[in-house]
């Protein structure tokens, strides 16, 4: 099946420094991507939605200059945290509409994670 | 997106068939009802979907009630690495969109 990556898998920065997360569509090609932001124990919250050449469209109350999101080619799609606070401190994770017969259009490939530990 | 209805959590022994229902009263004919797993501290999984009919693949059963207001996710044999938080998500055929992720049920398997 379709395969979606991010890196860094866990990035632990300092509060007010930046952090840049990547997520990659591997064997497939995504106009869109989709960003989601997980608290423990809490289920994925949709931040925003990531748009190959136009802007990322946001949720309501996430920050979109705090949270820039950068979708420059079909394969890939960028989150930065800018500033990080410790508030930020999450599991942050993309997803990206698949592609192809048997269905795959109607699912939703999701990468492995990115946390992040702001101190 | 119709809402959905799944207990808490389940508990199930190893090898047992693991069956994770999921209330859907308000859906709509052109919704769809999806199934994901998340693995703790990984990306959600996609399991399976159907419309109406009865839906299987190497994952899962997928088990719809004729009047399509609920269904039943069934891992035949369950193992522990099928330990996850399920989550139901009935929404139209558009992967176009986002997915709203509820509660879902966190199903422990059991040695």
């Amino acid at each position: 099946g379709a395969v979606v990556s991010q890196h860094p898998s866990r990035v632990i920065c300092k509060s007010g420094t930046s952090v840049k997360i990547e997520c990659r569509s591997l064997d497939f090609q995504a106009t869109t991507m989709f960003w989601y932001r997980q608290f423990p124990k809490q289920s994925l919250m949709l931040m925003a939605t990531s748009n190959e050449g136009s802007k990322a469209t946001y949720e309501q109350g996430v920050e979109k200059d705090k949270f820039l999101i950068n979708h420059a080619s079909l394969t890939l799609s960028t989150l930065t945290v800018t500033s990080a606070h410790p508030e930020d401190s999450s599991f942050y994770i993309c997803s990206a509409p698949g592609a192809g017969g048997n269905g795959a259009q109607e699912t939703q490939y999701f990468g492995p994670g990115t946390r992040l530990l702001v101190l | 997106d119709a809402k959905t209805t799944q207990p808490t959590s389940m508990d199930c022994a190893e090898g047992r068939a693991a069956n994770l229902p999921c209330n859907h009263s308000t859906i709509s004919g052109n919704e769809y009802v999806y199934w994901y797993r998340q693995i703790h501290s990984q990306g959600p999984q996609y399991i399976i979907h159907g419309l109406k009919n009865n839906e299987t693949n190497e994952m899962a059963s997928l088990i719809i009630t004729e009047d399509r207001k609920s269904s039943t996710l069934i891992l035949p044999h369950a193992t522990l690495r099928d330990t996850a938080v399920y989550y139901c998500i009935v929404r139209v055929s558009n992967s176009g969109y986002a997915l709203n992720f509820g509660k879902g049920t966190s199903l422990l398997v059991t040695p």
